[in-house]
């Protein structure tokens, strides 16, 4: 099986800093690499598939790169309401794996 | 819209079961499938069993096949997941989230809390 691997754990950011999370897979997942945001208490919401297509709705201040086995998710201008855990996804291969998230959180 | 509304949370005893369900709206279960994805504390997120809305074919992870029954009801499209003979670490967040012919999950429930504990 794929393992994802996320870092930092925590990230803690200031409104209007540019922020970015790196995802790591134990080998080559082409471009099937999606990221993922979770607000306590609420769905799980599709941010980013195929490394760097948005998600209808997801404000251009997101965006994905990366390909094979290494990817990364920035936030070009943190806001107040992207205050979250992130989480990357590899759908190349069966089963499908996550990283283990990251908490972005305000400093 | 498509919403996917889960289930309250539960509490059971090792060795128990858990029938856990996942009401859609704004599309048909027929047309996608559901699959399962469980936060436990400290292990991020872990994909666990998907059920193919069209014909009800199912696939299980090995950590819990032979304990996990996913089904549909297509009259109140409506999809659950039973899980049997719980032991502590099932302890977990559960949701049930929408994917198609592959494995990218566009819509999420809001997670239904599965607490096992003696």
């Amino acid at each position: 099986d794929i393992q994802m691997t996320q870092s930092p754990a925590t990230l803690s950011a200031s409104v209007g800093d540019r922020v970015t999370i790196t995802c790591r897979a134990t080998q080559s997942i082409s471009s099937w690499l999606a990221w993922y945001q979770h607000k306590p208490g609420k769905a799980p919401k599709l941010l980013i598939y195929q490394v760097s297509s948005l998600e209808g709705g997801v404000p251009s201040r997101f965006s994905g790169s990366g390909s094979g086995t290494e990817f990364t998710l920035t936030i070009s201008s943190l806001q107040p309401e992207d205050l979250a855990t992130y989480y990357c996804q590899q759908y190349n291969n069966y089963p499908c794996s996550f990283g283990q998230g990251t908490k972005l959180e305000l400093k | 819209q498509v919403q996917l509304v889960q289930s309250g949370a539960e509490v059971r005893k090792p060795g128990a079961s858990v029938k856990v369900s996942c009401k859609a709206s704004g599309y048909s279960l027929s047309t996608y499938g559901i699959s399962w994805v469980r936060r436990t504390p400290g292990q991020g997120l872990e994909w666990i069993g998907w059920i193919n809305g069209k014909n009800g074919n199912t696939n299980y992870i090995q950590k819990v096949e032979g304990r996990l029954i996913m089904t549909t009801d297509t009259s109140t499209n409506t999809a659950y997941m039973e899980l049997r003979s719980l032991r502590s670490d099932d302890t977990a967040v559960y949701y049930c989230a929408r994917n198609s012919d592959t494995w990218l999950f566009d819509y999420w429930g809001q997670g239904t809390l599965v607490t096992v504990s003696s």
